[in-house]
């Protein structure tokens, strides 16, 4: 059954730029996966879709600051021009047979 | 804009059974979406409980399949978890979630979650 690894923590400056990743476990390399935030205290807020081929397609006002990617197994969310209201705890999602997995989440702290 | 709202007891009892609603306003529970039960322990990360299409179909978490149920009444717009032989390591944020159904079945909407604490 799919695995989706995340480091457990990042951080970047205000202003900067920070780049996660969700690993996809083996056999699962072609899975698309969705990122969602989850801000202190609030509940999650779907940010968008990221396909194994790199495209992805973003949720209702989500702003051009958030962008997706991929190589291989790991699919990314870049978040540019930090802001303080992006930290917040990010978690990548996928389904299996039947069944939706999360990854284990990734803490951002911006500094 | 679709809105999703759990309502439900906060507190819970050990060995009894948790139950929530899932109501959902401004579009129809109807559509081609599954809706979905998540939940949340105190500081810790997000588990899928399970899902329901609007024709009664369900699918569930295999850690959990053996205690949870979910029901929906469509003519109501809710959508229901019941969860039994409930513990204390089942005291969590509650969220219900629509979900896309089509990969990576993206929870693209979600309610702002309830927390029911087990405990006598």
């Amino acid at each position: 059954q799919v695995v989706l690894t995340q480091s457990p923590s990042a951080s970047a400056s205000l202003g900067g730029s920070v780049k996660l990743t969700c690993t996809l476990s083996s056999g699962h390399s072609n899975n698309a996966i969705a990122w969602h935030q989850q801000q202190p205290e609030k509940g999650p807020r779907y940010l968008m879709r990221v396909n194994s081929d790199g495209s992805h397609s973003k949720g209702d006002g989500i702003p051009d600051r958030f962008s997706g990617s991929s190589s291989g197994a790991e699919r990314y969310l870049t978040i540019s021009s930090l802001r303080s209201e992006d930290e917040a705890d990010y978690y990548c999602q996928t389904w299996g047979t039947g069944i939706r997995v999360f990854g284990g989440g990734t803490k951002v702290t911006v500094l | 804009q679709v809105q999703l709202q759990e309502s439900g007891p906060g507190l819970v009892k050990p060995s009894e059974t948790l139950s929530l609603t899932c109501t959902v306003s401004g579009g129809s529970i109807s559509w081609y979406y599954y809706w979905s039960w998540i939940r949340q322990p105190p500081g810790k990360g997000l588990e899928w409980i399970g899902y329901i299409y609007n024709d009664g179909y369900t699918k569930y978490n295999p850690s959990l399949k053996s205690r949870v149920t979910i029901s929906v009444d469509t003519s109501q717009k809710q959508f229901s978890l019941k969860l039994n032989s409930v513990t204390a390591a089942d005291t969590a944020t509650y969220y219900c979630a629509r979900d896309q159904g089509i990969e990576p079945a993206a929870f693209d909407m979600w309610g702002l979650g309830t927390m029911v604490t087990v405990s006598s």
